[in-house]
């Protein structure tokens, strides 16, 4: 089984829909992070979670909030979806010993 | 504010054929550079951090190395299931994304058989 996942896989939805995004880790991680990946942009943090009681926005947070139910669980949520979060949105963990980040298998977002 | 800048963006290599890609970074104090692989419709999969310069790290047909403005991810004889978009990204103890992840565009690597 893989170490993190995210639910749905694919998923459209209509302009001012609200939905959610999922991640699960088994790795044990405190940290998680979720990022958004468009073409020609790259990777850009959304937000970023050191435990259940922190949450922290990141580079692009505006138009998202987030939810960390516990250590292994942490959703996006998308309160009024635009087309302009049309995007592949990716989770990660890491081990703050380590740093390393790894990666869900993303969650293909489109936005009518 | 942290900065990546990848090249080539693209770069297609016959099959044995070596060759280097390109990571500079603008940073104020370095905590790591990570090299990542992503194939087509999947999530980045982790290849190597390296911390200071003068570091290597190497795996299979794969050689990190890092300076202190970039690093080079060096190929060698590679094949064709090394096609990928190769992602080099930073941590840094100011980045405007504290304990996230900088990334570059990529670069997307074709090899020819």
């Amino acid at each position: 089984d893989a170490d993190v996942t995210q639910t749905p896989r694919n998923r459209i939805t209509k302009t001012g829909k609200r939905i959610m995004l999922e991640c699960s880790q088994t790795k044990g991680h405190d940290r998680m992070y979720w990022y958004r990946q468009d073409p020609g942009l790259g990777l850009r943090l959304i937000y970023y979670s050191f435990d259940v009681k922190d949450i922290n926005k990141g580079e692009i947070s505006d138009g998202y909030s987030v939810s960390r139910q516990a250590q292994a669980k942490f959703s996006l949520s998308l309160e009024s979806a635009i087309p302009n979060q049309t995007a592949l949105y990716f989770c990660a963990t890491s081990d703050p010993h380590q740093e390393t980040q790894y990666f869900g298998p993303g969650t293909r977002l489109l936005v009518l | 504010e942290d900065q990546v800048t990848q090249s080539p963006e693209a770069l297609r290599l016959q099959e044995g054929e070596s060759s280097s890609l390109n990571c500079s970074y603008t940073v104020s104090g370095l905590r790591g550079l990570f090299w990542y692989r992503q194939d087509p419709g999947k999530g980045p999969e982790f290849l190597f951090t390296l911390y200071s310069a003068g570091e290597e790290k190497e795996k299979e047909r794969l050689k990190a190395t890092l300076t202190k403005k970039e690093s080079f991810l060096h190929i060698t004889a590679p094949k064709p299931e090394d096609s990928a978009t190769y992602l080099c990204a930073v941590t840094s103890y100011s980045g405007g994304g504290a304990d996230g992840l900088t990334f570059g565009k990529g670069t997307h690597l074709i090899i020819q058989p």
